[in-house]
């Protein structure tokens, strides 16, 4: 059974980056039928989708992020990974790692997107100083 | 890009039938799929409804989804509600723009 496991980066600094890796056990990165998705929640409020990559370099990222984020496959290690610089306070939140279904045709871009099937735990990240 | 309007709370008794909206603003509904996604507290997310009105497997026949073009919505409706129902359920929808779009969530309280 798929399993996803989120790193634990814990505190960062304002200004600082976060670095976030997500470990795929019981199935491969490798796959062109499922992305890999980060969505992330603040403390007491809703869920955010922040991006999605597939193992081939496809990226799409949330439009108000997009200077700062960063996503990757790693298919070595079997591993997909989010990096957000200059981050603050407001990315203080429960960050989420997901496999997301995808689609071919009759679609474009993320349109051939579907449901997020596989969660991780979620891992908290803390923005303080 | 759009927004997912979404009830803050719901609440009614066991057995009983309850439906919870998400409405676009900007855009049509019928444009992109909504997916449906139950989050108990301490829990990760879990999609209880995918392209509209599919359900996942493993998730009961209890929970539908539609989409009504004349209100620019979707809805979730649960039926027979059951006290494992309390949660928080999340409309998500992705579109042309390559963006994706959480609703803000519904806390539903099975009383």
């Amino acid at each position: 059974q798929l399993q996803l496991q989120e790193s634990d980066p814990g505190l960062v600094k304002p200004s600082e980056t976060l670095s976030l890796t997500c470990t795929v056990s019981g199935g491969s990165v490798i796959s062109d039928d499922y992305y890999w998705a980060w969505i992330r929640q603040p403390p007491g409020k809703g869920l955010e989708w922040l991006g999605t990559v597939s193992y081939r370099g496809t990226t799409y990222y949330k439009s108000s992020l997009r200077s700062r984020v960063t996503m990757s496959v790693n298919t070595s290690t079997n591993q997909f990974s989010l990096t957000l610089t200059s981050v603050t306070a407001a990315d203080t939140g429960l960050y989420f790692c997901a496999r997301q279904y995808t689609v071919r045709g009759h679609c474009s871009g993320v349109t051939c997107l579907r449901d997020f099937d596989q969660w991780g735990q979620g891992n908290l990240v803390t923005v303080s100083s | 890009n759009f927004l997912l309007t979404q009830p803050h709370s719901v609440s009614e008794s066991p057995g009983k039938t309850v439906t919870i909206s998400c409405t676009r603003n900007g855009g049509n509904i019928a444009s992109d799929y909504v997916q449906w996604y139950q989050q108990r507290p301490g829990s990760a997310p879990r999609n209880v409804i995918y392209e509209d009105t599919q359900r996942p497997s493993g998730v009961p026949d209890r929970f539908s989804g539609s989409i009504d073009s004349s209100s620019n919505s979707a809805s979730l409706t649960i039926s027979g509600l059951m006290t494992e129902d309390e949660a928080d359920y999340y409309c998500l929808s992705f579109d042309g723009a390559n963006q994706g779009v959480f609703g803000g969530g519904t806390r539903l309280t099975v009383l």
